[in-house]
């Protein structure tokens, strides 16, 4: 248990669907992160939240739509993604930017 | 951007065994974690170590932040300890922080 919780653990969806997946932090901490973690690839940064201000979007294809309504909650918002964003999706906190950072256990997405 | 490099990309090892793997790094880093990633895919955090030399019970890593590596230590290696091994740094105050490619890590009983 890291603090750091991520719903759902498995999402399956199909290309015309929208769903979001939701993280909540525990720790107190002030900022937020999103990583893709494809299969045979290293983990890419996605977005980046500090004190709920969006400070990160590492070009990212706008049918993924980040959230953060408060330093505790962050979502990602999906819609007409691709079969090939299929993979791993990791929240994490840290109490400042650069500082330790806490994962989640992370979200698997299928897009069919 | 800041590169990361880890090596070896893959380790067979058998119970009992000592291993070292290694990251390096091609600037100036601020933070430096290793983490192991487990099956289920949850990356668990090792340690903190921008600089200096750390220990936790098996495990011992050490970051030498002017030659730009780290270095991570698992003795008397457990099946449990199977796994992807990940190196990741920050360089600046950007919060990005950059994963090398793992450590794949198999213990064999």
């Amino acid at each position: 248990e890291t603090g750091v919780t991520q719903t759902p653990r498995h999402l399956v969806m199909g290309m015309t669907n929208k769903k979001s997946l939701k993280c909540e932090q525990h720790l107190g901490h002030n900022a937020m992160y999103w990583y893709k973690q494809s299969a045979k690839k290293p983990l890419e940064l996605m977005f980046v939240y500090s004190l709920e201000e969006r400070v990160e979007n590492n070009s990212v294809p706008s049918r993924f739509s980040p959230e953060c309504p408060n330093s505790s909650h962050l979502f990602l918002h999906l819609h007409t993604l691709q079969p090939e964003d299929s993979a791993l999706y990791l929240c994490a906190s840290s109490q400042r930017l650069a500082g330790e950072l806490f994962f989640g256990e992370g979200s698997r997405l299928t897009v069919l | 951007g800041i590169q990361v490099e880890q090596s070896p990309p893959d380790l067979i090892l058998q119970e009992g065994a000592n291993s070292t793997l290694r990251c390096n790094f091609s600037d100036s880093v601020n933070n430096l974690q290793w983490f192991h990633q487990n099956p289920w895919g949850q990356l668990i955090n090792l340690f903190y170590i921008p600089s200096g030399t750390k220990q936790n019970g098996r495990l011992s890593a050490t970051t030498v932040a002017t030659e730009r590596y780290s270095l991570l230590y698992i003795s008397s290696s457990q099946t449990t300890d199977s796994g992807v091994y990940f190196c990741a740094v920050v360089a600046g105050n950007t919060g990005k922080l950059i994963f090398g490619q793992g450590t794949t890590l198999q213990v064999k009983p």
